[in-house]
């Protein structure tokens, strides 16, 4: 069955980059006419979403970090990937990657960077 | 933006009870809402979606109900395994999550 899985570094000093991607497999990344995304959780908080794209390579990004955020798509690699520049320590978090359909019905498990 | 707000944030309750979340919208979604179930340390594994149907697995003593602005989830007899924290999530325009309830033991 279709899993995915993050992958990058834990931390990241403030004002550099976070680099993340999320490797998809069992399964196309270019079919059915989903998007792919990032959810992010800090601590002991509720879920927000960073931002998404489609297999034709559009995105939509949160209003929020739209200044600062990439998100691309690889279907050669099977992956897609997050960038995230300018880090505070407000982007502390557990990362996922997530597969939508306008639900989310598939997640990574999680991926913890923090800025420090 | 959509906002999304859920009540209670914390409900304590016990085995056996009927338990029912709210989730209201800032503005029309229809019925694009989602629903779903998070545990310490783990992700957020979808419940339901648009509004009331249950994705494939998930036991049938939970329900959704709802659309335009007012949304619910029910747990009709609360099980040990179902104590965590629940997210709705609209899907109208873009997503966005509620801020969660957490389902704790009485």
């Amino acid at each position: 069955q279709v899993q995915l899985q993050e992958s990058g570094p834990g931390l990241v000093k403030p004002s550099q980059t976070l680099s993340l991607t999320c490797t998809v497999s069992g399964g196309s990344i270019s079919g059915g006419g989903y998007y792919w995304s990032w959810v992010r959780q800090p601590a002991g908080r509720g879920l927000e979403c960073i931002g998404r794209v489609d297999t034709s390579g559009n995105t939509n990004y949160n209003p929020s970090l739209a200044s600062r955020l990439t998100i691309s798509l690889d279907t050669s690699k099977s992956q897609f990937s997050l960038r995230l520049t300018s880090v505070t320590a407000a982007d502390t978090a557990v990362y996922y990657c997530a597969r939508v359909r306008g639900y989310f019905d598939l997640w990574g498990r999680g991926t913890l960077v923090t800025v420090s | 933006d959509i906002q999304m707000t859920q009540s209670p944030s914390t409900l304590s309750a016990s085995v056996g009870d009927r338990v029912t979340i709210t989730c209201r919208a800032s503005q029309s979604i229809s019925r694009w809402l989602a629903w779903y179930q998070q545990k310490p340390g783990k992700a957020p594994n979808l419940l339901i979606y648009k509004a009331s149907t249950l994705e494939s697995g998930v036991p049938s003593r939970f329900s959704g109900s709802g659309s335009g602005t007012e949304f619910t989830l029910t747990i009709s007899s609360l099980q040990p395994d179902d104590f965590a924290t629940y997210y709705c999530q609209q899907y109208n325009i873009y997503l966005t999550f509620g801020g969660g309830t957490k389902v704790e033991i009485k």
